[in-house]
């Protein structure tokens, strides 16, 4: 049973980088789909905000182009998040997911001095 | 970006009604494949959200036939029928033909 498992801190200072790692077990990520990171917004909202494939390439919202960076340690079977330069309305709850499919259960970072 | 519309943004059932929820995007959501990649899923309180539905009307393992999917285009509707406590929460539908993917709004499902 393929489950996916984030971690992080919990709290990032403005102007800092938000780094988050997905460890995930009972699938091996190099064997097929993407593995995306999702965030939820305080209220309902969703936002996509980039995957990295099986092959390793990358997507990211374009909303976001500029400061994410999406990367993997195959050896660990792991895939990251880096998000650059984070302000207050970064504060969310992040889900590492395999496609839309299998998601994490989440890890709330807040922004905040 | 494409926008999806969901509503109703709140929603009373009584347990054993029945719920529909619309989702409109801002575009046909058909993709070049032929393909419609709208997925339906359900946020339950203290979770992650879990998927329901995918491209349209296939219920994802191990999701009741309570729950379908249907429409095309631009226009799609979530059915739960026979509603139980274990379906509150909120419910999202999420585009994958264009990119970026994207989330309706939410509807949240509360007992009468």
């Amino acid at each position: 049973e393929i489950q996916l498992q984030e971690s992080g801190p919990g709290l990032v200072k403005p102007s800092q980088s938000l780094s988050l790692t997905c460890s995930v077990t009972g699938y091996t990520i190099t064997s097929g789909y993407d593995w995306s990171w999702i965030r939820k917004f305080p209220g309902n909202k969703m936002e996509w905000m980039g995957y990295i494939s099986y092959s390793g390439s990358t997507n990211y919202n374009p909303s976001l182009k500029s400061r994410i960076s999406i990367t993997r340690d195959t050896s660990k079977n792991q895939f990251f998040l880096q998000l650059n330069s984070v302000t207050t309305e970064d504060t969310a709850t992040y889900y590492c997911a395999r496609s839309a499919s299998y998601w994490g259960q989440g890890v709330m970072v807040t922004v905040s001095s | 970006d494409v926008v999806l519309t969901q509503t109703p943004v709140s929603l009373l059932i009584s347990l054993g009604g029945q719920a529909s929820i619309s989702c409109r995007s801002s575009q046909s959501l058909v993709h070049s494949n032929g393909n419609t990649y709208l997925h339906w899923y359900l946020q339950k309180p203290g979770q992650s959200p879990q998927l329901l539905i995918y491209q349209v009307s296939n219920r994802f393992s191990g999701i009741p036939d309570r729950f379908s999917g249907s429409g095309s285009g631009t226009d799609f509707t979530l059915k739960i029928s026979r509603v139980e406590p274990e379906d509150l929460g909120v419910y999202y539908c999420l585009q994958r033909t264009h990119n970026p993917p994207t989330f309706g709004g939410g509807t949240k499902l509360e007992l009468k």
